[in-house]
Formats: structure tokens, C-alpha cells, sequence
């Protein structure tokens, strides 16, 4: 039971480049987020999914993409990336229909992003 | 939105000693309030959650308190230990997509 994974851990991208961010879930859950933190600012969201197939932006979405295809994984993708996307990106899961839950969030580990 | 403050500057406190972690939000009063718990390099961890209704809540040497007219949450590790020394972030929960973090406040305990 891996939990939430995230790849890749590290990225150096030079401005105006494209990457997508992978996240994943093994615990089924059906909610599924993407956070940046950056010093001094906290976790802010970026977008959600609330099941497969559907997307809703969240704080600060712009410059920003995603897709849930399948209910598993969540991807974030940076068409042009910029200086200012420079972060750490975590993935966060909840609430799984078959158990009880506790309100959790279920953070990966983060994908470190530098924009040159 | 919501603004979230948590002490900034870190926490030095002595082995044994209870730390006193706070965190105050703006405007109106979350349903529940989550407190994290992040290591350097690492993703945040859950630790526990009140609920609005609550005044109090205990685990292990871990309570939080939630006073709604105060608009404050109060982090307590009684017994503090050096491998208890991280980051600790506090999240006001609105519903299940409106989560705000604060910024976390650095708790270091020295042997």
C-alpha cells in the first residue's frame, strides 16, 4: 500500500517549456488535490477532482492544467512553465466510499519544480 | 479569503517541556480545523481534527483546542521529545474542497 506517489520528485525546466506532473492513489480514494507551497505562503490550491472525469479550479489555477481520467491518478500540467511556477507541488487524496473516514488530507512526498 | 496565522519565527523549547503551537484564521469559523505535521523534504501528515463543536481533543500527548469566538486553534505536545521537532501547519476546514493552510510554525526541541 503505497499510498500517494507523485513523479517525478525533481524538475529543472527552462521558461516556456511544458511538463506534466503525475499523481497517484492507491487507497480509492475519490477526492484528489493538487497544492504548491512556496516559503512563507503555505499550501494553496491549485485544482481538485472530486471523481474521475471531473476537474474544479482552486486558489491560484492559473497557468495551470489537469485531468482525471482514471479515479487513481490526477494530473497537473504546466503548458509554458514561468519563473513564478517555481515550487514545491504536493498531491493530496480523501474519502474513500467503502471505509470510514477521518477527514484527512493523504499528502505525497512532492515534486520539487525549478523554472529557469 | 481566508487568512490564516500561524507563528512564523520558530519554537525553541527543552525536552520535556510542553510546546504551545497557535493558529488564528479570519472571518467565519471552519466546520473542523486539521493540524499537520512536515518533516524537511517530506509531505505534510495528518495528526488530528476538531470539530466546531468540540472544545478540546486528545491523542496520546498531542490536544488541540478550538475556541470559534477567539477564531483560534491551540497545538499542545506535552512531553516534547527532539524527534517531535518539525514543522507543524494548521488547516481550517470549510467543506471538502476548502482547505487553508497556514504557513506552519517550526517547533525545535533541544535535549
Amino acid at each position: 500500500n503505497a499510498g500517494v506517489t507523485q513523479t517525478p520528485k525533481f524538475r529543472v525546466l527552462k521558461t516556456g517549456q511544458s511538463m506534466t506532473l503525475l499523481c497517484a492513489q492507491d487507497m480509492n480514494h475519490e477526492y484528489m488535490y493538487w497544492y504548491r507551497q512556496d516559503p512563507g505562503m503555505g499550501l494553496r490550491l491549485i485544482h481538485y477532482s472530486v471523481g474521475e472525469g471531473t476537474t474544479a479550479k482552486g486558489e491560484v489555477p492559473d497557468g495551470y492544467n489537469v485531468s482525471r481520467l482514471k479515479k487513481q491518478n490526477f494530473l497537473l500540467g504546466l503548458e509554458s512553465a514561468a519563473p513564478s511556477q517555481t515550487s514545491v507541488y504536493f498531491c493530496a487524496s480523501s474519502y474513500s466510499r467503502d471505509r470510514s473516514n477521518t477527514g484527512e488530507l493523504f499528502f505525497g512526498e512532492g515534486s520539487r519544480l525549478t523554472v529557469l | 479569503s481566508q487568512k490564516i496565522e500561524q507563528n512564523s519565527e520558530a519554537l525553541n523549547i527543552q525536552e520535556g517541556k510542553t510546546a504551545t503551537l497557535t493558529c488564528n484564521y479570519t472571518n467565519y469559523s471552519p466546520a473542523y480545523l486539521q493540524w499537520y505535521r512536515q518533516d524537511p523534504g517530506r509531505g505534510p501528515v495528518f495528526l488530528l481534527l476538531i470539530r466546531e463543536n468540540e472544545k478540546e481533543k486528545r491523542k496520546e500527548r498531542l490536544k488541540v483546542t478550538f475556541d470559534t469566538t477567539l477564531k483560534q486553534s491551540l497545538f499542545h505536545i506535552t512531553a516534547s521529545q527532539p524527534a517531535d521537532s518539525a514543522t507543524y501547519l494548521c488547516a481550517p476546514q470549510y467543506n471538502f474542497n476548502k482547505f487553508y493552510f497556514g504557513s506552519g510554525t517550526k517547533l525545535n526541541v533541544k535535549p
